[in-house]
């Protein structure tokens, strides 16, 4: 398997342009997550999808976030409009029964560099 | 107080030498992450655990389930262990991790 797919690496755009960063995970993990990591936040989950079916979107920091995952191979985060200050990096990983007890499958993404301008 | 705290920020050892990177947290938790972080920033799971103790190579982590701690050791440090080290607890048996903010440990040849 060729691990947790994200795209793009690297993304540069304007500020009031809608971002959408893309995420495959392993196939077969039942849960996907979306992480951001900045300098001064560290890593926060975003939102966590269990069977394509989002669980816990707490973390999503404003109505400009939105994430799907129209199936199990596939999911999005979208920002609209972006912002400067939603520059970061974005981290997608993806887990086998929540990569707990019966199978340590918890795997990350390489991430995608998002600046906005 | 944030909920997850290592210790220590940031770290420079000689190669060779005996690393300890210390987590404690505040939080009820199913399992402990000890996560790491490239320089380019790629992140790998190292270990998860519940209990007691595991071994990989030069890395050993320990939990202490009743003190609500946990240490990464890594023996024989060498360069290429240079990395940011991240520890996260999981709540609950859903995975959604929180996370530390990571030991920046770099090992000088």
């Amino acid at each position: 398997d060729a691990g947790v797919i994200q795209s793009p690496r690297h993304e540069v755009t304007e500020m009031g342009q809608e971002v959408t960063l893309r995420c495959k995970p392993i196939s077969g993990h039942d849960y996907l997550f979306w992480y951001r990591q900045t300098m001064m936040r560290g890593l926060e989950l975003l939102i966590y999808f269990n069977n394509n079916v989002p669980i816990d979107d707490s973390g999503m920091p404003e109505d400009r976030f939105s994430a799907k995952m129209p199936n199990a191979s596939f999911s999005t985060l979208k920002i609209q409009p972006s912002e400067p200050r939603d520059s970061a990096v974005y981290f997608c990983a993806s887990s086998l029964e929540g990569g707990l007890w019966i199978n340590y499958g918890y795997t990350f993404g390489s991430g995608t560099r998002l600046t906005v301008v | 107080k944030n909920e997850v705290e290592q210790s220590p920020q940031n770290l420079t050892a000689q190669e060779g030498e005996f690393i300890t990177i210390n987590c404690s947290y505040s939080v009820g938790i199913s399992a402990l992450h000890w996560l790491q972080q490239h320089p380019g920033g790629g992140i790998v799971s190292l270990f998860m655990l519940s209990s007691g103790k595991k071994k990989h190579g030069r890395l050993i982590a320990t939990i202490n389930i009743q003190e609500k701690h946990s240490s990464l050791h890594i023996t024989a440090s060498h360069p290429r262990d240079s990395a940011v080290y991240i520890c996260a607890v999981d709540r609950g048996s859903q995975g959604n991790l929180i996370f530390g903010k990571g030991t920046k440990l770099s090992v000088k040849p």
